[in-house]
C-alpha cells in the first residue's frame, strides 16, 4: 500500500538546539500532519497543513514548533530550541485531502526523539 | 470536546478465544467518524476499520466493529483471535468540526498460544 517515510527513525539531541524532522509523504497526497505520542500515552495531534498551510494545530504545538514543506519536497517539523519535553515519538501522516478528518490516515513509521 | 476512551490498556487472550476491544466516544456533533487502526511494533499505524452509518457492521480482515450512535462505541471484535493478532490497537474519532482524527489510548492485544 501507499508508504509515507520518515527520516531519521532516531535522534538524539541536547537540549536547546535545533531539530528538523522529516517526512516524505503518499506521493498523490495533498493533507498532511504530524502528531506526537510521549512513551506509554496516546498519539495526540499536533498539526496539519494542507496548500502551503497550517490548517488547524492544538495547544501541544508550541512556538518553538514550526513545519513547512518547501517546493514539495519533505514535509518538515522543526523545534527551535528543543527542550527535554519534546522527547517522544512523532508521527508524520498524510490523506488524500478531499474527505478533510473523515479520510483513511496513512501514518510512517515514526521517528523517536530523545532531547538530553 | 471531543474524546476517545480506551478502557483497557492491556488484553491478553488465548489464541482461538474471541477478542473484544472496548471503544466509546463523546462528540457534541451528529456526524462522528470512527476508525481502528493497528500498529505493529516497529512498523506504521495503519487503518484496520472505518465506520459506516449507525447500526451498521464493517468488516476487514477477520476483524469487525458496529457504529452506535446511541451508546457511543465502536468495539472492535473477531470470532477468534490468532497469534498475529498482536498489536496496539488505537480507536480514533473525528466529526465535521474539525480537520483531524483524535485518538484514544490504545489498547495492546497480546494473543498467547
Amino acid at each position: 500500500g501507499p508508504k509515507v517515510l520518515q527520516i531519521p527513525s532516531h535522534q538524539i539531541i541536547d537540549m536547546g538546539q535545533m531539530v528538523t524532522l522529516n517526512c516524505d509523504p503518499v506521493s498523490n497526497h495533498l493533507y498532511f500532519y504530524w502528531y506526537k505520542q510521549i512513551l506509554g500515552q496516546q498519539m495526540e495531534f499536533l498539526v496539519n497543513f494542507y496548500n502551503g498551510k497550517v490548517m488547524e494545530k492544538s495547544k501541544l504545538f508550541k512556538d518553538q514548533f514550526s513545519v513547512e514543506r518547501p517546493d514539495g519536497s519533505y514535509f518538515t517539523l522543526k523545534i527551535q530550541p528543543t527542550a527535554l519535553e519534546d522527547s517522544a515519538v512523532y508521527f508524520c501522516a498524510s490523506s488524500t485531502g478531499t474527505g478533510m478528518s473523515a479520510e483513511t490516515l496513512y501514518f510512517g513509521s515514526g521517528t523517536r526523539l530523545t532531547v538530553l | 470536546g471531543d474524546s476517545v476512551t480506551q478502557t483497557e490498556g492491556l488484553v491478553t487472550l488465548t489464541e482461538g478465544l474471541p477478542v473484544m476491544l472496548n471503544c466509546t466516544y463523546q462528540t457534541i456533533y451528529s456526524n462522528a467518524f470512527l476508525f481502528w487502526y493497528v500498529h505493529y511494533l516497529n512498523e506504521s499505524p495503519w487503518l484496520l476499520l472505518r465506520s459506516s452509518t449507525d447500526n451498521k457492521r464493517t468488516e476487514h480482515q477477520g476483524f469487525h466493529a458496529t457504529l452506535h450512535k446511541s451508546s457511543s462505541s465502536f468495539h472492535l471484535q473477531k470470532s477468534s483471535a490468532q497469534l498475529s493478532d498482536s498489536a496496539l490497537y488505537y480507536c480514533a474519532l473525528s466529526d465535521n468540526s474539525g480537520t483531524y482524527q483524535r485518538f484514544g489510548t490504545g489498547t495492546k492485544l497480546q494473543v498467547v498460544p
